[in-house]
């Protein structure tokens, strides 16, 4: 199985500030027959379900805000929130749909600080 | 707009059995993959199991393989989750998600999701 690790944990960033969350693949996700990486970011607010942010790595959702924005391939990958909303406050996960079973990193949360 | 809307949940004994359910609307339901992910009381979200638009593939977590099986009817937009031998290890907040495209790869990017279905295992 293919092992996400996100970091960190998570973080307390001002509002208006930047938010990076990192994210740590066990093996490569990049998908050679289209040459992207099968990597997707989901935000989840308490009490809701998770929401498709960004997939391919930084193909962003249609309705998303372009303060978000992803990049990295291979093993390697960041999401990043350039300015933080009071309405960012969440747990982000990463997310390989390279190979079954897809896996998930374990979370970071977003407060304000 | 997609709609999903799961059913099905509750309380079972160890050794139970459970079928959720997820009905789903606003799309044509038998051209996308559909998926179950769960998520325990507290912790993160695991992937459990994946079936093709005709339903004639599947894929599951090892840690469900043997004992849930997943299905769809596509005449009734609706998909199945059968859970035999629930162990409390089962316990958790289950989703039906949607592909965001019809096939592999972009059928395992889930771009719509139900509000969830409670299981829970317990004596």
């Amino acid at each position: 199985d293919i092992v996400m690790t996100q970091s960190p944990d998570s973080l307390a960033v001002s509002l208006g500030e930047r938010a990076t969350i990192n994210c740590k693949s066990s093996q490569s996700v990049l998908y050679n027959s289209n040459n992207k990486n099968s990597l997707t970011w989901y935000q989840q607010k308490p009490g809701q379900p998770p929401k498709l942010l960004i997939y391919w790595a930084s193909t962003r959702e249609s309705g998303v805000p372009d303060r978000f924005s992803g990049s990295g391939s291979g093993t390697d990958f960041t999401l990043t929130i350039s300015s933080l909303q009071a309405e960012d406050v969440a747990v982000y996960y990463c997310n390989q749909h390279y190979s079954f079973p897809l896996t998930f990193g374990q979370g970071t949360k977003v407060e304000v600080k | 707009e997609v709609h999903l809307l799961e059913s099905g949940g509750g309380l079972v004994q160890p050794g139970g059995s459970l079928r959720l359910s997820c009905v789903a609307s606003d799309f044509t339901f038998s051209s996308f993959a559909m998926n179950w992910v769960r998520q325990a009381p507290g912790k993160g979200l695991e992937w459990v199991s994946i079936i093709s638009g005709s339903g004639d593939d599947t894929y599951y977590a090892d840690s469900v393989k043997g004992r849930f099986t997943i299905s769809r009817d596509n005449s009734k937009n609706t998909l199945y989750l059968q859970m035999n031998s629930l162990r409390a290890e089962d316990t958790a907040l289950y989703y039906c998600a949607k592909g965001i495209e019809a096939l592999a790869p972009g059928s395992r990017i889930l771009d719509h999701w139900g509000q969830g279905t409670l299981v829970t295992v317990s004596s």
